[in-house]
């Protein structure tokens, strides 16, 4: 299986601060990665795909980036309602599998 | 605009089969997967499997001796068997629509999620 390592696990910041996630795979899947945005109680949303490609609909602030192993997913500047846990998914083979999440808190 | 809506039991206990079922309203059965992924409370995502249009399935070998997905055409339904549950399946259950073509590939959309509790 294709190991998926999300960092940091949890990130707080301020609103209009640049938020970094990064996530690491355990073999080079080119860019079949995809980044989810999940909120409480709610089911994950799409926001990249392609690794890069950003979803229709979904703010420009949020952009992802990288191709074999390695792979960020960055927002430009944080807003209130970015508030959520992010995952990162793997495309490349079955059984595919997601990052462990990383929670993005609101200073 | 593709919606997914979901049911199934909530309340299950040990030994027996988790049944739940997804209808897809407002869009076409063709050309997609169908796919089933889990998240235990306070946990992260994990992928059960999937069916294709044609019938074909992949499953997480995790699950697999455990797991059937099928698909019912007629009615745009798709459903997931998991049997011989315990209490490590307590987890919501979401069902998805899956692109896949080349590097274009994602989740979307997805069910409500089902919270599927397995007590004695």
């Amino acid at each position: 299986d294709i190991q998926l390592t999300q960092s940091p696990s949890f990130v707080s910041a301020s609103v209009g601060d640049r938020v970094t996630i990064t996530c690491r795979a355990s073999h080079g899947i080119n860019i079949y990665l995809a980044w989810y945005q999940q909120k409480p109680g709610k089911a994950p949303k799409l926001l990249i795909y392609g690794a890069s490609t950003l979803e229709s609909g979904v703010p420009s602030r949020f952009s992802g980036s990288g191709s074999g192993t390695e792979f960020t997913l960055t927002i430009s500047s944080l807003q209130p309602e970015d508030s959520a846990t992010y995952y990162c998914e793997q495309v490349n083979a079955h059984p595919l599998t997601f990052g462990g999440g990383t929670k993005v808190g609101i200073k | 605009q593709v919606q997914l809506q979901q049911w199934g039991a909530g309340l299950l206990k040990p030994s027996e089969t988790l049944s739940l079922t997804c209808a897809v309203y407002g869009g076409s059965f063709t050309t997609y997967h169908w796919g089933w992924i889990r998240q235990p409370p306070g946990k992260g995502l994990e992928w059960i499997g999937e069916i294709i249009h044609s019938g074909t399935t992949n499953y997480n070998p995790s699950l697999k001796s455990r797991v059937i997905i099928s698909l019912d055409t007629s009615k745009n339904q798709f459903s997931l068997n998991l049997s011989s549950v315990t209490a490590a399946d307590t987890a919501v259950y979401y069902c998805a629509r899956r692109y896949s073509y080349g590097y274009e590939d994602w989740f979307d959309p997805w069910g409500q999620g089902t919270l599927v509790t397995v007590s004695s």
